[in-house]
């Protein structure tokens, strides 16, 4: 069965350090990759997305995420966290289930900002 | 004002207590979907429609039921078949099909039971 995997369930940072969230799966055909994030209190929003072209995908808030077919992985970057970014992420693959696009969601990684 | 709504905010179930979780949709997509969200778990499919008058078991649809009878609502139920309901519950739409689906999420339900 395909699966996603977050490697880790809780990062802390201070402010304006480098992040990297890491995020693979399992599954050797063709895929959608997106990151999606949860701020305290709110929806689970999109982050950024990769469908195909570029590996190099950048999404809102100074987010990117690289997609690396060799390694089954699409791990997220921002180069200078805020204390605004302290939310859970998660990372999810588009695969194709019974002529729908399934979408699977890995267990995500909560990201805790010191000022 | 385009989205995904989601009603009651909070809700409580007694033991034996079947409850309705509200979702509507104005975004005019074809595909509704439910995910249970539990800490550390991520999120997980319980049901969902490509279509009005169509629904398809998820990955976890034991104890819940849904129905489909318009484009904008996707209700679920959750029964007291549901031997842990205590979860935070999340809908979802998108345009369906496509090589480039993508679903956007609304503001959740968070179910307790008492």
């Amino acid at each position: 069965a395909q699966s996603v995997s977050q490697h880790n369930h809780h990062v802390i940072l201070s402010e304006a350090a480098s992040l990297e969230l890491g995020c693979n799966y399992s599954y050797g055909g063709t895929v959608n990759l997106f990151w999606y994030v949860q701020y305290p209190g709110q929806h689970l929003q999109l982050l950024l997305k990769y469908f195909s072209g570029d590996p190099l995908v950048k999404g809102i808030k100074g987010f990117e995420a690289e997609f690396i077919k060799s390694k089954f992985s699409f791990n997220l970057r921002k180069p200078s966290v805020q204390w605004s970014d302290t939310a859970e992420y998660f990372c999810a693959v588009t695969s194709i289930s019974g002529g729908y696009n399934k979408l699977i969601f890995g267990a995500g990684t909560r990201l805790a900002v010191h000022p | 004002d385009g989205g995904i709504t989601q009603s009651p905010k909070y809700l409580f179930r007694k033991e034996g207590q079947n409850v309705t979780l509200s979702c509507e949709q104005n975004l005019n997509h074809d595909a509704m979907y439910w995910y249970r969200q539990d800490p550390g778990q991520g999120l997980r499919l319980i049901y969902y429609s490509q279509i009005v008058n169509d629904f398809q078991k998820g990955d976890i649809a034991e104890g819940y039921s849904v129905s489909r009878e318009k484009k904008e609502s996707f209700p679920l139920t959750v029964t007291s078949a549901q031997k842990n309901p205590t979860a935070f519950y999340l809908c979802a739409s998108s345009v369906a099909g496509g090589s480039q689906e993508t679903q956007y999420f609304g503001p959740g339900t968070r179910l307790l039971v008492l």
